[in-house]
C-alpha cells in the first residue's frame, strides 16, 4: 500500500498564477485534510473533507479552495497564489474520529514558495 | 479560542529519559494526540489519550490530566533517531479537528 501521496512534491509559483494540489489515499479512508506548516508553528487546518462528496472549512481557508469528487482522492487549489501562501502543505486521512482512538495519517508535503 | 503551549526546544543525552509537556486552554475536546516529524519529513503518528492518566507503546508514554489541562509525552532509552519535533493536538468535540501545538524540538546529545 502507498498510504497517502502527493503531488507536487514542490512547486515554485509566481504571485498570482493558481495551481492545484493533489493527495491520494488507498486506506478507503472517510476523512481527508489539508493542512499548512509554517516555519516553527504547528499544522494548521485548511480544509477537511468526512467523505466523497462533501467539504468543510478548517481554521485557515481563505484563499483556498478544495474538492473530493472521489473517495480516494483530496484537491486543494489555490486560485490566485499571494507570498503568504508559501508554507509546506500536508495531506492527511483518517477512518472516522472516534471517542477512544484517533490517528491521522500524512502525506509526503509539498513544498510551495510564492515568489 | 483554544490554544496549545509547549516548550519549543529540549535538550536531553542518549539513553536517558526525557518529558515533553503540553498545557492546553481549550472546551470540549476527545483527547490528546502526540505526534512526531523529524526534518524534512511528515508528521506520524505516536499516541492518543482519550482518558486521564497514563498509556504506554514500548519506550514512548503518553499522560492526560483533564482536571489541570496538562499532558506530556515521555521518551525512555533514548536515542539518536529520536532527534525530531514532537507536536500535542488536541480532537475538538465540536467538529473532529485537530488543533496543534507548535510543536517541541529534542535535540540528543551522546
Amino acid at each position: 500500500n502507498a498510504g497517502v501521496t502527493q503531488t507536487p512534491k514542490f512547486r515554485v509559483l509566481k504571485t498570482g498564477q493558481s495551481m492545484t494540489l493533489l493527495c491520494a489515499q488507498d486506506m478507503n479512508h472517510e476523512y481527508m485534510y489539508w493542512y499548512r506548516q509554517d516555519p516553527g508553528m504547528g499544522l494548521r487546518l485548511i480544509h477537511y473533507s468526512v467523505g466523497e462528496g462533501t467539504t468543510a472549512k478548517g481554521e485557515v481557508p481563505d484563499g483556498y479552495n478544495v474538492s473530493r469528487l472521489k473517495k480516494q482522492n483530496f484537491l486543494l487549489g489555490l486560485e490566485s497564489a499571494a507570498p503568504s501562501q508559501t508554507s509546506v502543505y500536508f495531506c492527511a486521512s483518517s477512518y472516522s474520529p472516534g471517542l477512544a482512538y484517533n490517528e491521522q495519517f500524512f502525506g509526503p508535503g509539498t513544498r510551495l514558495t510564492v515568489l | 479560542g483554544q490554544s496549545l503551549e509547549q516548550p519549543s526546544e529540549v535538550t536531553a543525552v542518549e539513553g536517558a529519559i526525557v518529558q515533553i509537556n503540553c498545557t492546553y486552554q481549550t472546551s470540549g475536546f476527545y483527547g490528546l494526540s502526540w505526534y512526531q516529524q523529524h526534518d524534512g519529513g511528515a508528521p506520524t503518528f505516536l499516541s492518543y489519550n482519550a482518558l486521564d492518566g497514563l498509556e504506554e507503546t514500548g519506550r514512548f508514554s503518553s499522560f492526560l490530566s483533564r482536571s489541570d489541562s496538562y499532558g506530556y509525552l515521555l521518551l525512555q532509552e533514548l536515542q539518536m533517531k529520536d532527534s525530531a519535533s514532537y507536536f500535542c493536538a488536541v480532537l475538538m468535540d465540536s467538529n473532529y479537528q485537530l488543533i496543534w501545538g507548535a510543536g517541541t524540538k529534542l535535540i540528543i546529545k551522546p
